[in-house]
């Protein structure tokens, strides 16, 4: 069956330090994958698309990487901050399609 | 510009009613996607509208249809409503040539 599957549910780290979210996905052949932030009671909001044939993509404090071997993407938030306290959600879209498939998402906590 | 608006915010209906729930693009937004939102389950894609035709369709009964307008507006309606399908129903829009979607605030409907 297709499954998209974030690292984990919940993640907190310390103000300052480097946040890594996961996102592994199985039995998809994606175009192109994306990150966004969603904040409580809001919609979500696109930080960062990276294609298959990218390896990294960086933004900011913001770095995206994608292996197709390992079927997995890897977010990294550097220098982190509280504001960037929020749920992130990795989503792809398979090849010829337009619709976007999310993952569980991550609740991203960043203790001062 | 304005960012895609939603209406109604919140709504609570009584199961076996049926609702409509509107959706504002960006401007120069042709492209319209429908997800809902619920703790269970995560975000899930129901259908995608382009030019007042849908061009794509997710995993949901019959119950559950939309429509887009010549102005690129959206409607999506609820058939015969179930505790269910309460939930947080999300628009996106993007245009055709890019791939990052802005979705708008959401609608809460409450079934009970």
């Amino acid at each position: 069956s297709q499954k998209i599957e974030q690292n984990s549910e919940a993640l907190n780290i310390q103000e300052g330090k480097t946040a890594t979210l996961t996102c592994n996905y199985t039995n998809y052949s994606p175009a192109y994958l994306q990150w966004y932030r969603q904040d409580p009671g809001r919609g979500p909001v696109f930080l960062l698309l990276i294609r298959e044939n990218e390896k990294e993509k960086r933004k900011e404090r913001l770095k995206v990487t994608f292996d197709t071997t390992l079927k997995q993407s890897l977010f990294h938030i550097t220098a982190s901050q509280p504001a960037d306290s929020a749920t992130y959600l990795c989503a792809l879209v398979q090849t010829g399609a337009n619709n976007l498939f999310f993952g569980t998402g991550t609740r991203l906590t960043v203790i001062p | 510009k304005a960012g895609v608006t939603q209406t109604p915010r919140y709504l609570i209906k009584t199961r076996g009613q049926q609702v409509t729930l509107s959706c504002s693009p960006i401007s120069g937004h042709r492209s319209v996607s429908w997800y809902q939102q619920t703790p269970g389950q995560g975000l899930q894609f129901l259908f995608e509208y382009f030019s007042e035709t849908q061009r794509n369709k997710g995993n949901f009964p019959g119950r559950f249809s939309g429509r887009q307008f010549s102005n690129s507006r959206s409607e999506m309606n609820v058939s015969t409503l179930e505790l269910g399908d309460s939930a947080l129903y999300l628009c996106a829009s993007s245009l055709p040539s890019r791939d990052e979607q802005y979705f708008g605030p959401g609608t809460r409907l409450t079934v009970t």
